[in-house]
């Protein structure tokens, strides 16, 4: 039982560069959620899908898209990266009110 | 809207003592609250979840409690180890699709 995992675990990108960051869970959750951290801002809630086949918005949407492929795997996908999308990034995921599981995170730079 | 908020920013003290973290919210209509423990470059693990429903839970040398009607939340940590040195987030569950709102955190260091 692995939990939740993302790859990569770092990413160094140019400005325009495209990149998918990838997450996976084994715990038969419906919900899952991707945040940005950045230092003095605290987590901050991208986009989240709350079953298998939707998708919303969080509060840092722009520049952002994802897809929910199936009940386990839920991507991140920067069209054309910006220096201000460098950040850790966190997959997380849970069922109902429960408790929410985290990824170990991807550390992204963009130049 | 909902509010949360974790006092204080940073806390520093010796080996063995016990120690109080602090997290308020705004809006006393929620599900539940969180408390999570984050590493230095790592990813959040949760420690203690309690149901709107319940007053407070235990894990180990960790207690949460939960008073609703005053919007407050408080994590004690009993007899502190260098171990429990990290960053310590509280987050609500206000059901609004299942987000949650979260804390800035407390950043814990405790010195032998």
């Amino acid at each position: 039982n692995a939990g939740v995992t993302q790859t990569p675990k770092f990413q160094v990108l140019k400005t325009g560069q495209s990149m998918t960051l990838q997450c996976a869970q084994d715990m038969n959750h419906n919900s899952m959620y991707w945040y940005r951290q950045d230092p003095g801002m605290g987590l901050r809630l991208i986009y989240y899908s709350a079953s298998e086949g939707t998708t919303d918005k969080g509060e840092v949407p722009n520049g952002y898209n994802v897809s929910r492929l199936n009940k386990r795997e839920f991507s991140l996908r920067l069209e054309s990266a910006a220096p201000s999308q460098t950040s850790v990034y966190f997959c997380a995921s849970r069922t109902g009110v429960n408790e929410q599981y985290f990824g170990p995170g991807t550390r992204l730079t963009v130049t | 809207k909902q509010e949360v908020t974790q006092i204080p920013a940073a806390l520093s003290v010796p080996e063995g003592e016990n120690l109080v973290l602090n997290c308020s919210f705004t809006d006393s209509a929620i599900y539940n609250l969180q408390w999570f423990r984050q590493d230095p470059g790592k990813g959040l693990t949760s420690l203690l979840l309690i149901q709107s429903s319940q007053r407070e839970q235990t894990s180990g040398r960790l207690n949460a409690s939960l008073d609703k009607s005053s919007g407050r939340s408080t994590l004690y940590i009993a007899a502190s180890q260098p171990g429990d040195s990290a960053t310590y987030l509280c987050a609500v569950d206000a059901g609004n699709n299942r987000k949650l709102i979260w804390g800035l955190g407390t950043s814990l260091a405790v010195n032998p």
